[in-house]
């Protein structure tokens, strides 16, 4: 199983501030090492959403956005559109006992 | 624009070995590393490992013991092996190219379309 957890579901209406955490350890996120989030839509390729903790790439909506504080990440969408119904997955670096690059568990947005 | 195009056998017997090769167009080949990434059916994404362009390879300590990444760069591809299959390595997978970050770790832009490969007797 993956060493960075987060929560199965979210939901949210839409228009309404939902977000999802990435809680990891000490030898990954809390160790410094930076947090990048991905959407799945259903049936397609995941799709790079935050990079570097914070930064957006271009033509990602501002309505996404993420932070870190200590061991979790999480990613916020504030404004939920129907198309942002989606799985969600953060990946960082963890460093033991062989150092490689790891994905969170993976989240469900549903909009009601 | 930058196109991954993946190709290999889709359904194989257990015991036998995966070998799956993601062409490279429409972008730049060298200065990136290349990545394998799997999604068995419902569930998270698993990270397999990476190759650079000078052929020094990284992989997951939980597959390394059965996984080869190889890489050709006069042809803009490189490849997955990996060995003695069984019904848990049926999933997607995908080859996406990682990015040196300015922030530091590098991450997944480009991912194509992904294939389905069955293990199954």
């Amino acid at each position: 199983q993956s060493v960075l957890t987060q929560p199965p579901s979210v939901s949210g209406a839409p228009g309404q501030r939902v977000t999802i955490s990435c809680t990891g350890s000490n030898s990954n996120i809390a160790a410094g090492y930076d947090v990048h989030w991905y959407q799945q839509l259903p049936g397609t390729a995941p799709k790079l959403l935050i990079y570097g903790n914070f930064n957006r790439p271009s033509g990602v909506p501002g309505r996404f956005s993420g932070s870190r504080s200590g061991a979790t990440a999480s990613l916020a969408i504030t404004g939920l559109q129907a198309e942002d119904e989606a799985d969600y997955y953060c990946q960082s670096y963890d460093r033991s006992p062989n150092g490689h690059y790891v994905f969170g568990t993976g989240t469900k947005v549903s909009v009601l | 624009q930058m196109q991954l195009q993946l190709w290999g056998a889709g359904l194989l017997k257990p015991s036998e070995t995966l070998s799956l090769t993601c062409a490279v167009s429409g972008g730049s080949f060298g200065g990136y590393y290349w990545s394998w990434v799997r999604q068995a059916p419902g569930k998270g994404l698993e990270y397999i490992g990476d190759i650079k362009y000078s052929g020094s390879a990284n992989y997951n300590p939980s597959l390394k013991s059965r996984v080869t990444i190889s890489i050709d760069t006069s042809n803009q591809q490189f490849s997955l092996k990996l060995t003695s299959v069984t019904a848990a390595d049926t999933a997607v997978y995908f080859c996406p190219r990682q990015v040196p970050s300015p922030t530091g770790l590098p991450y997944l832009d480009y991912w194509g379309q992904g294939a389905l490969v069955t293990v199954s007797s």
